[in-house]
């Protein structure tokens, strides 16, 4: 079946470090991969997303690019900021417009200023 | 515009209680979730409606756990009874139509069986 893998947490950065979280999926077919993130008391926001191989997802800094020959789908930020400490979900779609939302288990991140 | 709303924010009961959960949706938004959220894990979906249809409910352990979404708006989840491995966050969230992929939660419903 299909699932998603990341990273174990949590990560610990400095401010203005470079943030890696690695995240690699199994799917049938041709799945849409996201990225959700949980800041502290809030509810999970999607952050960023990409539908096809090779696509690249970007918003508020963060990247990710859809690597079909490696299934993976890792978040990057060049500089990262103490608010961008949160919990963050590499989450896939399988095809068909009602297809739910699997989800990996969740990374931590602390930035320390 | 207003999020999705959840009450109450934290429950805690004894094994076989009962229990029941509360969802607002964004106004507009046609499809609704319910997802489980055990410590350390990710979301699960539990149910999925659209209106007030079920469209995907494979996860939902009908046993003991039922949902309704009367009049295609908020939405009840209950637990009846309750078990020990029932302890989780419960997640509501909401889309559009033909945009499933961008869902949005709300703050969730720590249930704690003791």
């Amino acid at each position: 079946g299909n699932s998603v893998t990341q990273m174990e947490g949590p990560v610990t950065l400095s401010e203005e470090a470079f943030l890696t979280i690695n995240c690699t999926y199994t799917a049938t077919g041709y799945p849409s991969l996201f990225w959700y993130v949980q800041y502290p008391g809030e509810g999970l926001q999607l952050l960023l997303k990409a539908t096809k191989a090779d696509d690249k997802g970007s918003n508020k800094g963060f990247e990710a690019t859809y690597r079909k020959e490696t299934t993976s789908f890792h978040l990057e930020k060049g500089s990262v900021q103490v608010s961008d400490s949160a919990v963050y979900f590499c989450a896939l779609k399988d095809g068909g417009s009602q297809g739910n939302l699997i989800f990996g288990k969740g990374t931590k991140l602390s930035v320390k200023p | 515009e207003a999020g999705v709303a959840q009450s109450p924010r934290y429950k805690i009961i004894e094994k076989r209680q009962s229990v029941a959960f509360w969802c607002n949706p964004i106004s507009g938004h046609a499809t609704l979730y319910w997802y489980q959220q055990i410590l350390g894990q990710g979301p699960k979906l539990l149910i999925q409606f659209q209106n007030n249809g079920v469209v995907d409910d494979s996860q939902l352990p009908k046993d003991r756990f039922s949902a309704e979404r009367l009049k295609g708006v908020d939405s009840t989840l209950k637990i009846q009874p309750a078990k020990l491995e029932d302890s989780a966050v419960y997640l509501c969230a909401s889309s559009l139509i033909r945009r499933e992929y961008e869902q949005y939660f709300g703050p969730g419903t720590r249930l704690t069986v003791t």
